[in-house]
């Protein structure tokens, strides 16, 4: 079925970078575009950002430009997102989400990763 | 405040039907589509409706979605006790380049 799994929870230190895995399988990795969300407690999710199908573009919320960075990997169909200069209001359950459409871009996130939770803390 | 308000909390009995809204503005609601997410706590979110008003597969045709002008609404008729969930609204906003949710809304099932 289809599915992405995503790596554990992380415990890091202001200032310190993040890098979070999302293994898809149960679909052609090729063919869709991937989003990262993130959802703070008791708040509502914030959309990070966007790669397309063979990685090679990128779209990062306002708030996180120049300090996110997305790739993915063909041949082990991973994506992968990395957080720098973590401040404690990083602290939040990160999801990657499949987009719902074959070789589109619709915004529509189905399904969604199990969530890794970051927590960052002196 | 989020970009898209909506109510906090509703409520609801068994068997009625609810409605939940979701405000925007022209550079978001007012000119792309909708879709509107159930979370129950301590899962990932579900998508549950997308494009204002289609249902993914297994999605029961209780839950229905609709956009007029910058404001859109979720509707769940035949309220049961499983929709007890969070849910959020969501749209691409063209002044910020990015995909915007609601603040969310918790619905309780007396």
């Amino acid at each position: 079925q289809v599915q992405l799994v995503q790596s554990g929870a992380e415990l890091k230190k202001p200032g310190a970078s993040v890098k979070i895995s999302c293994k898809a399988s149960g679909f052609p990795f090729t063919n869709y575009y991937i989003h990262w969300v993130r959802q703070a407690r008791g708040q509502g999710p914030e959309w990070m950002g966007i790669i397309n199908p063979r990685g090679d573009f990128t779209t990062y919320a306002q708030q996180f430009q120049g300090r996110v960075s997305m790739t993915r990997d063909t041949s082990t169909t991973t994506v992968y997102m990395e957080v720098n200069s973590l401040t404690s209001e990083d602290t939040a359950m990160y999801y990657c989400a499949r987009d719902r459409q074959s070789s589109s871009w619709t915004n529509s996130l189905d399904p969604w990763g199990q969530g890794t939770l970051v927590t960052v803390s002196s | 405040q989020s970009v898209l308000p909506q109510p906090p909390s509703a409520s609801g009995t068994p068997g009625q039907r609810v409605t939940i809204s979701c405000s925007g503005s022209t550079s978001n609601i007012g000119t792309n589509s909708v879709n509107w997410y159930q979370q129950v706590p301590g899962t990932a979110p579900k998508l549950l409706i997308y494009s204002d008003n289609h249902r993914p597969s297994g999605v029961p045709d209780r839950f229905s979605g609709s956009r007029s002008g910058t404001s859109a609404s979720l509707a769940i008729s035949g309220l049961q006790s499983e929709d007890e969930a969070d849910y959020y609204c969501a749209a691409w906003d063209d002044s910020l380049n990015g995909v915007v949710f609601g603040g969310g809304t918790k619905l309780t099932v007396l």
